[in-house]
């Protein structure tokens, strides 16, 4: 109940194309579903962030899906660039403000 | 912006050494975590930290301790380190009653050897 499950674990994608990344969660008290992007040698810092009761949110290229019904949300990065590969984490926020975070996904654009 | 700051980016520790890994933030959060990476198994909160002097266990606490004696500090010890706490350990921090935004550290990547 308190996992976070996010697929694939590796992605290659040709520059320019929409690399997707799913998480889907089993606790309906989530509330808080955000991304970190994290860089070699770097921390994750937060990427985009949404609330269950919104389906869609864009920041720039990067937007986040998120289907209530089916417990699933997903982030899309448009016309992704080399300087998008990174690993990202999606994670999910409990009852007592922790985050629980997926496996994480290495995602790398090729120029 | 806000600062986390790991004192070391790489050690290497004997097993059955005691070990600190040391994180300052300078933003006047008052929850602090402290995480351990490995690949495939995302992050894995160890311990947290509401205010000074009080601390959590998270989900893999064994073979750990905390200390947080002052509000911008927050250490994690290993007791008698063994090769499987071999990883990349994250401190982040945030503000209260949040878990929003968490920042992070650059971390420290330990080896026991």
């Amino acid at each position: 109940q308190q996992q976070v499950k996010q697929s694939p674990q590796s992605l290659i994608v040709q520059k320019g194309g929409i690399p997707i990344i799913n998480c889907a969660y089993e606790n309906t008290a989530f509330d808080y579903f955000p991304w970190y992007q994290q860089f070699p040698g770097k921390g994750p810092a937060l990427l985009i962030a949404i609330r269950p009761d919104v389906s869609e949110k864009k920041e720039g290229r990067f937007t986040i899906s998120f289907n209530k019904s089916a417990k699933q949300f997903s982030l899309h990065i448009m016309d992704s660039q080399p300087g998008d590969s990174a690993t990202y984490f999606c994670a999910a926020r409990g009852s007592n403000y922790q985050l629980i975070w997926g496996a994480g996904t290495k995602l790398i654009i090729k120029p | 912006d806000v600062k986390v700051t790991q004192s070391s980016r790489y050690l290497v520790k004997r097993t059955g050494e005691k070990v600190f890994l040391e994180c300052v933030q300078d933003m006047d959060h008052e929850n602090m975590f402290w995480y351990r990476q490995d690949p495939g198994l995302g992050l894995r909160l160890i311990y947290f930290s509401y205010d000074v002097k009080m601390k959590e266990k998270g989900d893999i606490p064994e073979g750990y301790s905390v200390s947080r004696e002052k509000k911008e500090r927050f250490s994690l010890i290993l007791e008698s380190a063994s090769t499987n706490q071999t990883s990349m350990y994250l401190c982040a921090s945030s503000p209260p009653h949040s878990g929003n935004i968490q920042y992070f550290g650059a971390g420290t990547r330990l080896s026991v050897l």
